[in-house]
């Protein structure tokens, strides 16, 4: 089925560890983004590709940074965690054909930073 | 720049009954909009959009929108509220070659 994970689910993680917030998607979409959400609130676009090779900043400024080796993969990476990084962040992928399509959101990662 | 506006930080209604949660936007262009729910713990589920076309839009789980380009709004509709309707809702525009902007969210609250 076709779909979009994210990985782990939650973190509690201690502050300047390095960790690695995993994105795939089997639908074959070329566009990916990620976004950071306070919860309850509004969603701030952090990073976006529009595929293999192409990464790009979005709004909200972030330390994080992505990559994307592979069509069906794009991991965002905090070097160093602050306990200012605790939040939501969810990860989207649309069709590159046709516009501006739809997203399709994973289920997100809850990032705790202590 | 595009933007979106949700009035309302809440809405509230009786199960049965019919609900709105409101969205202006502001755009160059023609507008392209979106509609999504989120559950809590969860990420975002697409509901319904809005390109071209009729101005009546329908979506999943009994949801529509109704596109006004003099009021520039993009209500979220449906004439029989549920329970389980119940979660956060956020209107969306798109702009330049594939991003969005998201409103703030209206959380709905339906009683029973």
């Amino acid at each position: 089925e076709a779909d979009i994970y994210q990985t782990p689910r939650y973190l509690v993680i201690g502050t300047g560890k390095k960790i690695t917030l995993e994105c795939s998607q089997t639908m074959g979409h070329d566009k990916m983004y990620w976004y950071q959400q306070d919860p309850g609130m509004e969603l701030h676009l952090i990073h976006y590709s529009y595929g293999v090779n192409s990464t790009e900043k979005g709004d909200l400024s972030s330390e994080s940074t992505v990559s994307r080796i592979r069509t069906e993969h794009f991991p965002l990476t905090l070097e160093s965690a602050r306990p200012s990084h605790t939040s939501q962040y969810l990860c989207a992928s649309s069709e590159r054909t046709g516009g501006i399509n739809e997203q399709f959101f994973g289920p997100g990662t809850r990032l705790t930073v202590l | 720049a595009q933007s979106v506006a949700q009035p309302e930080d809440q809405v509230n209604v009786a199960e049965g009954n019919p609900l709105t949660v409101k969205c202006t936007y502001s755009v160059s262009g023609n507008p392209y909009l979106f509609w999504y729910v989120q559950y809590p713990n969860r990420g975002l589920q697409f509901l319904l959009k809005y390109i071209t076309g009729d101005n009546l839009v329908k979506g999943s789980y009994g949801f529509e929108a109704e596109f006004n380009k003099s009021q520039t709004s993009f209500h979220l509709k449906k004439p029989s509220a549920l329970v389980s309707d119940s979660a956060l809702y956020f209107c969306a525009v798109g702009r330049g070659y594939s991003t969005l902007t998201f409103g703030k969210g209206t959380m709905l609250l339906v009683s029973p």
